[in-house]
Parts: C-alpha cells; sequence; structure tokens
C-alpha cells in the first residue's frame, strides 16, 4: 500500500500562511493525492485533491512535486478555525482500496492569535 | 442543504450489551460508509454500501459488527455483546456514489461517541 509521511504537528501565527507537507515516495502513478482534515470533535471534512498539476478552491492549494513524491498543502491565511487535524492520503483510481479512506495520524495544526 | 446526520451523538453502555448507531446520509448519495476512530488514532474503514449492490464488509473486525441500509437511505450499525475495545467515535459518510480516487469527495457526520463501561 502507498503510504504518507507527515510531520506529528505544525503552529501558524494567525493571517499568515501554512505549508503542510506530505511525503509519499512509493506512490504510484494511477494515485490521487487527497487532503481532508478534522477539527476537534468533528468528523472528517475534504479539503483538496489532485493528480499531477497543482490545484486551487477556496479552502486551500495543493502544489504537487514533478515527480509527484511529495505534495504540500498551502493554507493562505490561517484562521483560528483552521486549527485541525490535517491528512494526507493516497487514493488509487481503481479496485481493491479506492473507495475508503485510511488515514494515519496526520499533521496537528495549531493556530495561534 | 442537511449533511450527514448520526444519532445517537453519545452513548454509553455496559459491556455485553447490543448497541444500535445511524446514519442518515446527504439525500441523494448512493455510497455510504462506516468507519472507526479510536482515541487519537486514524480512521479505520469497517464497511461500504453501494447502492443495491452487495456491500464490502471487509474491514469488519468480528462477527459481532453488522449493519444494514435500506435502499439508499438510512443506515444503522449494530454491534453484538460490547467489548472495552468496542469504545470508539464510530463515523458515517455518504458520496454520490462510490468510485475511485479521483472522484469521490466522501462527507462525513459528526460520529457517535460509544463507550462500552
Amino acid at each position: 500500500d502507498a503510504k504518507t509521511t507527515q510531520p506529528n504537528s505544525m503552529e501558524s501565527n494567525e493571517e499568515e500562511p501554512v505549508h503542510l507537507p506530505c511525503n509519499h515516495s512509493t506512490i504510484s502513478g494511477t494515485d490521487y493525492i487527497h487532503w481532508y482534515r478534522q477539527l476537534p470533535s468533528q468528523g472528517p471534512e475534504y479539503v483538496i485533491h489532485g493528480l499531477t498539476s497543482n490545484v486551487n478552491n477556496r479552502m486551500a492549494s495543493l502544489a504537487i512535486a514533478e515527480d509527484r513524491k511529495s505534495s504540500t498543502l498551502i493554507l493562505h491565511r490561517a484562521t483560528l478555525r483552521d486549527a485541525a487535524v490535517y491528512y494526507c492520503i493516497l487514493r488509487p483510481y481503481s479496485g481493491a482500496g479506492s473507495y475508503q479512506l485510511t488515514f494515519g495520524k496526520g499533521t496537528k495544526l495549531s493556530v495561534i492569535p | 442543504g442537511a449533511g450527514v446526520s448520526q444519532s445517537p451523538s453519545n452513548k454509553v453502555t455496559e459491556k455485553g450489551k447490543d448497541v444500535e448507531l445511524r446514519c442518515d446520509p446527504i439525500s441523494g448519495h448512493t455510497a455510504l460508509y462506516w468507519y472507526r476512530q479510536r482515541l487519537g488514532q486514524g480512521l479505520e474503514f469497517l464497511i461500504y454500501f453501494q447502492g443495491n449492490s452487495a456491500p464490502d464488509k471487509s474491514g469488519l473486525p468480528s462477527d459481532r459488527f453488522s449493519a444494514e441500509r435500506t435502499g439508499e437511505s438510512v443506515s444503522t450499525l449494530t454491534i453484538q455483546r460490547t467489548q472495552q475495545e468496542d469504545s470508539a467515535v464510530y463515523l458515517c459518510a455518504s458520496s454520490l456514489r462510490a468510485s475511485g480516487g479521483g472522484t469521490d469527495t466522501q462527507y462525513f457526520g459528526p460520529g457517535t461517541r460509544l463507550t462500552v463501561l
């Protein structure tokens, strides 16, 4: 199974950009990179996903390395509401394991007012 | 619109009792998933339903666990003869349709926190 490696925790000041890294050196060609986050006492929430090109949406940006062995989730201006555990996961396009989400421990982001 | 809802939000039970957890998915979502999250841990897949197809039960940890879904609506997860190691948050998610990793976004409910004494 393709796996990801993330730092256990990170801190950011409010209203500053945050770059959350993820390493996935064993990624296969059909694996999509997904990010979810989980606020305290809530269910996980989809953030963004991509395959090869960088992606932007209203929540965040996803920067994917050219060799796809790493990616970075970018929050452009951290707010207190962004304090959560962020999970980087790989999902095959099809076949076994493509539909279920498997989270590791993720990165706990703290935002300092 | 309404998101995924789960009930109860908290459940405390005694070892050996049966419990039933409920999930109401987003209307129109054909795929429904159950996950378990132990304290401080990641997500553990339990079971998923897609329309009228046979559910994928490959993640259920023992035969004490079972789940049902009525059509494309409500689902119930039943745990029989609960054990202390069953204590966890049980999360339900739904998506428009179960599909590969590039197109399927799962929307989660708030979870049911189960405590087995």
